[in-house]
């Protein structure tokens, strides 16, 4: 069973305009966290957003905010403000479980193409 | 913040022939790091964990007298591509876990691999 599942393969939205990006997820174990990573076209996998399954509220970082609804397992990323810079795919990930050595599992990614 | 490195950025080698891509974490201790492999416009695979120390986890499907894996020290792990051919040309990335609040991965900036 896909454990992450993108379903937007590509989006499109114009500069200055929001922009939500889905994930929805499955897991059993109680204790996990998300992630979304924006990849350029240069490869690097950067770090945007992180979400804890305990945390009560929704995780914000400057432009970026996840929209957590625990029951139905979905972890939305809401771009705010769209930049041409924020052009690039997407990835959502999920830990199961705490430790360190917890592995990632990735969605299949979304491209966000930012339209002057 | 905390900086993973790898070297070579990219690489090209002629069938039959190892290559050898080193992982380091700059400003931090990693007991656990990552080998992910992707291909173009796909999303991230899993290849395999590895703990420092001890020998690496292997992903389902990955060969690992074809992948050596060896973690050495607590800031480099490193990924041999034993007699590559084309198929294993890909963009081969490492990411290394630290023990924080998040237990966050950290990614390298990722090795291209083409095998001629």
């Amino acid at each position: 069973a896909q454990k992450i599942t993108q379903t937007q393969p590509g989006m499109f939205v114009q500069e200055k305009e929001a922009v939500t990006l889905d994930c929805t997820y499955d897991t059993s174990d109680p204790s996990y966290g998300l992630f979304w990573y924006k990849q350029p076209s240069s490869g690097e996998m950067i770090f945007l957003i992180y979400q804890g399954s305990y945390d009560q509220q929704n995780a914000t970082e400057g432009r970026y905010s996840l929209n957590f609804q625990k029951a139905r397992k979905s972890a939305n990323l809401v771009i705010s403000a769209s930049q041409l810079g924020d052009s690039a795919m997407y990835f959502c990930a999920m830990r199961e479980g705490e430790t360190s050595g917890s592995r990632l599992t990735f969605g299949e990614g979304t491209q966000l193409t930012v339209n002057p | 913040g905390a900086v993973v490195s790898q070297h070579p950025s990219w690489v090209i080698c002629k069938s039959g022939t190892s290559v050898k891509i080193e992982c380091r974490s700059l400003d931090f201790q990693a007991t656990t790091m990552f080998w992910y492999r992707q291909f173009p416009k796909q999303s991230l695979m899993l290849m395999a964990t590895s703990n420092e120390g001890s020998k690496a986890t292997y992903e389902q499907g990955v060969e690992k007298d074809k992948f050596l894996i060896n973690h050495a020290s607590l800031t480099l792990s490193t990924l041999t591509v034993t007699s590559a051919h084309p198929e294993d040309s890909s963009f081969y990335i490492c990411s290394a876990s630290k023990q924080d609040r998040n237990n966050e991965q950290f990614f390298g900036p990722g090795t291209r691999l083409t095998v001629l």
